[in-house]
């Protein structure tokens, strides 16, 4: 079967550092992908491992292992707009490249 | 960069009602696109995966009958949700990404929240 988890809920405080642990097991893989989403909105893409090691993107940075099914995204001087839910996808690969969701983490940054 | 267009955004109908949802690529021609409900506080569910010209490929557990997907073109989905009743409302999302950028995420729509009386 599949399986993506997360952390349900998660707080910090605004300027600290927080990393938001994924652990996955999926039938393929062919990349593990971070999105933001906040309260009605849609999902908007964040970060993007395919090999093994820590992708750094400004504030945000994504790490990926592998062989550990694993990956966290780590977020420094958290700022309030920072509350939000953040999604882990895997995308399985093959013909289609679906992408299946993690059950996400819901972010709140208290001052 | 790569755009995507949902329509509509909320949609407020009866029972019984059969409500379709349209998902445009604006900028880029996509022969696959995706499906999502999400609940309240949830995360995303794949319903089923849009392919231009033939059948949705549908995900265990989701009605094909009762989710009708239709990708007539390279730039336009379109989801039907039929004979719809309180427990279908739910917040829709469609996605899509640009041919040959396997890398590259998906980009999503900005979502049709159904409620359903």
């Amino acid at each position: 079967g599949q399986n993506i988890d997360q952390p349900t809920e998660m707080t910090a405080t605004e300027g600290a550092i927080v990393q938001i642990n994924c652990t996955y097991q999926t039938s393929g893989f062919n990349g593990l992908f971070w999105y933001q989403q906040h309260a009605g909105e849609a999902p908007t893409f964040l970060s993007y491992n395919v090999l093994d090691g820590l992708e750094e993107k400004g504030r945000f940075s994504s790490f990926l292992s592998r062989s550990k099914g694993y990956s966290y995204l780590l977020l420094k001087e958290l700022q309030m707009k920072d509350s939000a839910s953040y999604l882990c996808a895997v995308r399985e690969g093959g013909a289609t490249n679906k992408l299946i969701f993690g059950t996400g983490t819901l972010l709140a940054v208290q001052p | 960069g790569a755009v995507v267009s949902q329509h509509p955004s909320w949609v407020i109908c009866k029972s019984g009602t059969s409500v379709k949802i349209e998902c445009r690529s604006l900028d880029f021609q996509a022969t696959t696109m995706f499906w999502y409900r999400q609940f309240p506080k949830q995360s995303l569910m794949l319903m089923a995966t849009s392919n231009e010209g033939s059948k949705a490929t549908y995900e265990q557990g989701v009605e094909k009958d009762k989710f009708l997907i239709n990708h007539a073109s390279l730039t336009l989905s379109t989801l039907t949700v039929t004979s719809a009743h309180p427990e279908d409302s739910s917040f829709y999302i469609c996605s899509a990404s640009p041919p040959g950028q396997g890398t590259r995420p998906q980009h999503f729509g900005d979502g049709t929240r159904l409620s359903i009386l």
